[in-house]
Formats: C-alpha cells, structure tokens, sequence
C-alpha cells in the first residue's frame, strides 16, 4: 500500500520568505509526527498529533513554525520568515496507535534557505 | 528524561561476519525501543521494536536485538553482514509525547 508521502522533495528559498511543507500519512493512521533532520542537531522532534489536535507544541524551534492538519489526515509545516538555520531535512511520520506502534517515515523535504 | 547513546560513530565490518550496533537508554519506566535504518537520500525505514516480552526480539532483513534491563542496552545485531547493509542506524526510544527520541547514529559499513 501507500506509504507517507512528502512534498515538496526539496525546496530552495530566500532567507525571509515562507515555506510551507505538506504531509500525506498512511490511511487510517490517527498519529502523526514531524522531525527535523540536521547535520549538528540530529533527529529532532518537533511536534505531534493526535487526529486534528496539536496538544503541545513546545518542540517547535520558534514562533515561526507552525503547523496544522486538516481532516484527519494531511498536514502541513509553515515556516515563516525562513532563516539559514532553517536549513534541514523535514521528515514526517504516522502510525496508527499515538506512541504504541512502529512510525512509519516519509522520504523528507530537503530545505536549503540561501 | 528519556534518553538514548549510541557510542560508535562508525561499525566497520566484513561481510559474512556477525555485526552489532550498540545502544543504551535512559527512562523512568518500562522502555519502548526502537531500530530504525536510513539508506542514502531515503527516509527512515523501521527494524524491530521492543515493548515487552521476549528479550530477544527479531525484525526485518535478518536483524535482531537484545533488551537488556540491567545493563540498559538494547543492541542491534546480525549473524552474517551483507554489502547492503551498509547505511545508518538509529536507536530510538519513546518520548512522553508519543514520538521518538533518536540516538546520533551510528554508521555501519560492510566491506566485501
């Protein structure tokens, strides 16, 4: 079946501009996660939910990020006014039981903020 | 707080011999462990898990690993290393929040 899907693939942007990266979970999955990947931070959490709640998003780096999912199911990470060090791999995951079953990852928007 | 070490940056092994990828954890708790594996420009790929029962657990390609409560060690290991093994492993443990808390990495290379 479908797994997680990400786009975009990769994304270039101007220091100050938005972003806004989306999520596909696998179907039926209540939970989903989003990570940063970077070269001197590692594997970061950023934030987590639970069918269309966000209960705590005290992992998200600054007021600059957000994020929102919609139904159920699509999700998307906005950051705003986007600086250097927002530079990263963003990965999102699902999984069908919040923190019980395995997540299962997408393959990551890579964001390079020149 | 939950935690997780992984004290090799890089496991060089030949292939065809057994390889193991080291890992401790930190938690107030029963632990739920996690291997996860990221080849090249891919996403991360789950393993096996630990969440209770039989200390030795098996996952995917032939991987297994050994909970150990009083050493806190969850290890990966493999009886016999492939060339396509090579990539990066990752030990993770679960967060309060439900999500993953990863170790740095550890990069495996198996050489022919």
């Amino acid at each position: 079946g479908a797994g997680v899907s990400q786009s975009p693939s990769n994304k270039v942007t101007e220091k100050g501009k938005d972003v806004e990266l989306r999520c596909d979970p696998i179907s039926g999955h209540t939970a989903l996660y989003w990570y940063r990947q970077s070269l001197g931070q590692g594997l970061e959490f950023l934030i987590y939910f639970q069918g269309n709640s966000a209960p705590d998003k005290s992992g998200l780096p600054s007021d600059r990020f957000s994020a929102e999912r919609t139904g159920g199911s699509v999700s998307t990470l906005t950051i705003q006014r986007t600086q250097q060090e927002d530079s990263a791999v963003y990965l999102c995951a699902s999984s069908f039981i919040l923190g019980l079953d395995e997540q299962y990852f997408g393959p990551g928007t890579r964001l390079t903020v020149t | 707080a939950q935690s997780v070490a992984q004290p090799e940056d890089q496991v060089n092994v030949a292939e065809g011999n057994p390889l193991t990828v080291k890992c401790t954890y930190s938690v107030s708790g029963n632990p739920y462990l996690f291997w996860y594996v990221q080849y090249p420009n891919r996403g991360l790929q789950f393993l096996l898990k630990y969440i209770t029962g039989d200390n030795l657990v098996k996952g995917s390609y032939g991987f297994e690993a050994e909970f150990n409560k009083s050493q806190t060690s969850f290890h990966l290991k493999k009886p016999s290393a492939l060339v396509s093994d090579s990539a990066l492993y990752f030990c993770a443990v679960r967060g309060s929040q439900g999500n993953l808390i990863f170790g740095k990495g550890t990069k495996l290379s198996v050489k022919p």
